[in-house]
């Protein structure tokens, strides 16, 4: 199942940078896509979301971009710091199939000091 | 802050053996998810529930499955006998009614030998 792709299974930045992970997708039937951040041995966090009708969300440090005709979405982290350093899933959905999360493969997130 | 929590934390079983993997997901959360993640894979949605009943399953979600909510509190998965491939971390999630910010518990590793 490759409906949801991350295509970069790792990102090294340093400490205030910004932090930019990508998703693609190819399912156009997504209503809703989501980040998710997991540190080892921890259940995915959940991070930040956005629905299909917006392009951009923001909360604090973490901004989401979708951009619908490319099929892609992206995280920005700014500034980026070492507590950020985990793996980011991108997860989708689609509106009435029972709350179905699609994940992508992840991103290691490595933030150095 | 509330959330999901996932008993044991690693479960060891042999093949063709029955397990019980246990969650409590949050007290207000009306929808219930398990999910799995074989070890370098993508995290793998098995099944949703929702007022006592399944909403959806993925083709994983054979006849060696069932769910259980048994009591106001308890979400359970069963695997009625194990095979070696069912070996992975399993993540039990909940939602409130917008389902879509789904909220995860810490995991049970299950090893199958």
């Amino acid at each position: 199942d490759q409906q949801v792709k991350q295509n970069s299974p790792s990102l090294s930045v340093q400490e205030g940078r910004i932090s930019i992970l990508n998703c693609d997708y190819t399912n156009s039937m997504f209503d809703y896509f989501l980040w998710y951040k997991k540190y080892p041995a921890e259940g995915p966090t959940f991070l930040i979301s956005i629905s299909s009708i917006k392009d951009k969300n923001e909360d604090g440090r973490f901004t989401v971009f979708l951009n619908k005709s490319a099929k892609h979405l992206s995280l920005h982290i700014v500034p980026s710091q070492p507590g950020d350093s985990a793996v980011y899933f991108c997860a989708a959905i689609t509106y009435n199939q029972g709350g179905k999360l699609i994940f992508g493969q992840g991103t290691e997130l490595s933030v150095k000091p | 802050e509330p959330e999901v929590t996932q008993t044991p934390s690693h479960q060891v079983t042999q093949m063709g053996q029955e397990v019980i993997l246990r969650c409590v997901p949050i007290s207000n959360h009306l929808y219930f998810y398990w999910y799995r993640q074989i070890l370098g894979q993508k995290v793998e949605f098995l099944v949703s529930f929702y007022n006592n009943e399944i909403s959806e399953k993925s083709e994983i979600f054979d006849d060696q499955f069932s769910v259980e909510r048994p009591d106001g509190s308890n979400f359970t998965l069963k695997i009625r006998s194990t095979k070696l491939e069912d070996s992975a971390m399993y993540f039990c999630a909940s939602a409130t009614a917008s389902e879509y910010e789904q909220y995860f518990g810490p995991g049970t590793r299950l090893t199958v030998t």
